[in-house]
């Protein structure tokens, strides 16, 4: 079983819609979350931490649950631009790599 | 400024062979990874340096792999022996501390092994 397991997509959306990515991760351990962004033949870019009271950037919403040991990004009045592959990522306490997941695949449709 | 930076882009081989990757990070950035990405896979972490020292090699997936950082700046990742299941996305990272600070990627090396 992979550490953080994501859906894998494709999820195809008209934009302005709202849509929401959901993780889990199987180390109890865990300490710090994040979600990476990722355009195609691009290096992943940090998006945002979440924090265990949830936290928003703009049209971009994330939840930490600890207790099901889940993740959430929700994306509201999706962008063109907002086409990516989402990856959720976690480190675990006195670790300094991340792990990620599979990544999501997204793509806003005109 | 400038981000991480990594050299070549692309690389092909021939099995057997031996490559060398370089990443030169963020300027006064400590902390450095190398990570793998497979084709529809999210990256997979290689090693960890902290200054010169390697801290944390677990996920180097056998020893034809070795990765040196000698000034604390500038790192190679080494692969004897190529295989073609080497072939890949090698990523490489760099951050000021901890991962809650946050790892900026460079664009990556592309190893084909053929």
């Amino acid at each position: 079983r992979k550490e953080v397991e994501q859906d894998p997509g494709p999820f195809n959306v008209p934009e302005g819609a709202t849509v929401a990515f959901n993780c889990t991760y199987s180390n109890s351990a865990s300490q710090s979350f994040f979600w990476y962004r990722q355009d195609c033949r691009k290096e992943p870019k940090l998006l945002m931490s979440v924090y265990s009271s949830g936290n928003e950037d703009g049209r971009f919403t994330a939840q930490l649950n600890r207790a099901s040991q889940y993740i959430s990004l929700l994306i509201r009045d999706s962008k063109l631009s907002d086409s990516a592959t989402y990856l959720c990522v976690v480190s675990t306490a006195g670790a300094q790599k991340l792990v990620f997941g599979q990544g999501t695949r997204l793509t806003i449709n005109p | 400024g400038a981000g991480v930076s990594q050299t070549p882009s692309n690389k092909v081989t021939e099995k057997g062979k031996y490559v060398e990757l370089r990443c030169d990070p963020i300027s006064g950035h400590t902390a450095l990874y190398w990570y793998r990405q497979s084709l529809g896979q999210g990256p997979e972490f290689l090693i960890y340096f902290q200054g010169t020292g390697a801290a944390d090699d677990s996920g180097l997936p056998n020893d034809r792999f070795f990765a040196v950082r000698p000034e604390g700046s500038v790192s190679t990742l080494k692969i004897q022996r190529t295989e073609r299941g080497d072939s890949a996305v090698y990523l490489c990272a760099s951050s000021l501390g901890g991962p809650q600070m946050g790892q900026y990627f460079g664009p990556g090396t592309r190893l084909l092994v053929l």
